[in-house]
């Protein structure tokens, strides 16, 4: 069982609809977890972190976290054909302290106008 | 502005060649980290350093070093390098919040 777990997609959403986008990882004492959006060519760059239960929402970017099921989701409301490319969730295992984090190989969406 | 450079965009070598990959992060982070980005397999921790001077190995160390003399460089080596290294190379730092920020990437081929 890999690690940390992604649809690799393609998710494919219409314009102005919310984008779907899940992860779910093994290791059940993880506290930290990122969303990273990555375009065709280019470096990840950070999305946001979550660390606790339950939703943190960041202008059209909502991270929900639930611990006992073991999967963090990130909303994408009014998604614009600008938000296509592929999402990479991380998660920063027990005991790791700040060095180490585990990468899913992502989903790719495509936003259709 | 958050920053973190890499001295190439693209790289082509040949096989035993010795390849240095530089990053500069000019953010103070005291974690920096070598990443390799291949399709299928996402992003696997090469080697990281949280001081100038240590470093430890990740996930995939074979085949590479790296140096960190100074707080915003850190190098990667390939010592003799092989076509399998033929990857994307991620430099990223984080100050310890976990949040990391990541250089532009460096394309190696090696034929």
């Amino acid at each position: 069982q890999k690690e940390v777990e992604q649809n690799s997609g393609p998710l494919s959403v219409p314009e102005g609809a919310i984008a779907s986008l899940n992860c779910t990882y093994s290791d059940r004492g993880s506290q930290s977890f990122f969303w990273y959006r990555q375009y065709s060519g280019k470096s990840p760059e950070l999305i946001m972190s979550i660390y606790s239960n339950g939703d943190k929402e960041d202008g059209r970017f909502t991270a929900q976290l639930n611990k006992a099921s073991q999967y963090v989701s990130l909303f994408i409301r009014d998604s614009q054909p600008s938000d296509s490319a592929t999402y990479l969730c991380a998660v920063n295992p027990p005991g790791s302290g700040t060095y180490k984090y585990i990468f899913g190989t992502g989903t790719r969406l495509k936003v259709l106008a | 502005d958050v920053k973190v450079t890499q001295s190439s965009r693209y790289l082509v070598k040949r096989t035993g060649e010795k390849v240095f990959l530089e990053c500069v992060q000019d953010m103070d982070h005291e974690n920096m980290f070598w990443y390799r980005q291949d399709p299928g397999l996402g992003l696997r921790l090469i080697y990281f350093s949280y001081d100038v001077k240590m470093k430890e190995k990740g996930d995939i160390p074979e085949g590479y070093s790296v140096s960190r003399e100074k707080k915003e460089r850190f190098s990667l080596i390939l010592e003799s390098a092989s076509t399998n290294q033929t990857s994307m190379y991620l430099c990223a730092s984080n100050a310890g919040t976990g949040e990391q920020y990541f250089g532009p990437g460096t394309r190696l081929t090696v034929t």
